[in-house]
């Protein structure tokens, strides 16, 4: 079974500093998806940011952009110059892309603390 | 236009009540999915719809919950007989497949708490 780890439970970061959350997960699948979404307090979740596995290229969004190691199982995100709005919590999730497959996986979190 | 939208916001049940909790996902969005996420946790899986069809439902955690999209619109995940450990937010969430890949669209959620 696939499995996500989100080893940081809370980061902080400076307004206008660049910050990485971590995320590692376990697969035996070679295709797939991973996302990294957004959930600020007491709204609703969106998504950040998407990346194929079988893309090599590492996606970007404007200030956000990922580092993916497919070898080493890791789905790092970037956040470039902070903004007091980004504080929330990040989750890190995977879905599988093989056909009659829908569950999305879910890391338990990291909340984000933006200092202006 | 309008999002996903879930009702009742907050549900007090006494253990031992059934519950039932109401998803309006995005007009047009063939794919629902359902979601548990207790206090300081992620997102579970609960079950998945497409249109109509339940076509997943390996989340759900026993034979108290159901869940059911008759008419492939609305959703409603039922909950029996109530427990403690039922306390969780419900997340709903409706989907759209593009040129990029699926984009999941959540709704507010309803906080449940059984006493």
């Amino acid at each position: 079974a696939q499995t996500v780890t989100q080893s940081q439970p809370e980061m902080s970061v400076q307004e206008a500093e660049t910050v990485t959350l971590s995320c590692t997960y376990d697969t035996s699948e070679s295709d797939y998806y991973l996302f990294w979404y957004k959930q600020p307090p007491s709204r609703q979740m969106i998504l950040v940011i998407r990346q194929e596995a079988y893309k090599q290229q590492n996606a970007t969004e404007n200030r956000f952009s990922v580092n993916f190691q497919k070898a080493a199982k890791s789905f790092s995100l970037k956040i470039s110059d902070s903004q007091l709005g980004d504080a929330a919590m990040y989750f890190c999730a995977y879905r599988s892309a093989e056909l009659g497959t829908y569950k999305y996986i879910f890391g338990t979190g990291t909340r984000l603390k933006v200092l202006a | 236009g309008a999002g996903v939208s879930q009702s009742p916001r907050y549900k007090v049940a006494k253990r031992g009540q059934d519950v039932a909790l109401r998803c309006d996902p995005i007009s047009g969005h063939v794919s629902l999915f359902w979601y548990q996420q207790a206090l300081g946790q992620g997102p579970e899986f609960l079950t998945y719809f497409q249109n109509e069809a339940q076509l997943d439902k390996s989340g759900l955690p026993s034979d108290r919950f159901f869940a059911e999209r008759p008419e492939g619109s609305v959703s409603t995940l039922k909950i029996q007989r109530t427990q403690q450990e039922d306390s969780a937010v419900y997340l709903c969430a409706s989907s759209i497949w593009t040129a990029k890949g699926e984009t999941q669209y959540f709704g507010p959620g309803t906080r449940l708490l059984v006493l």
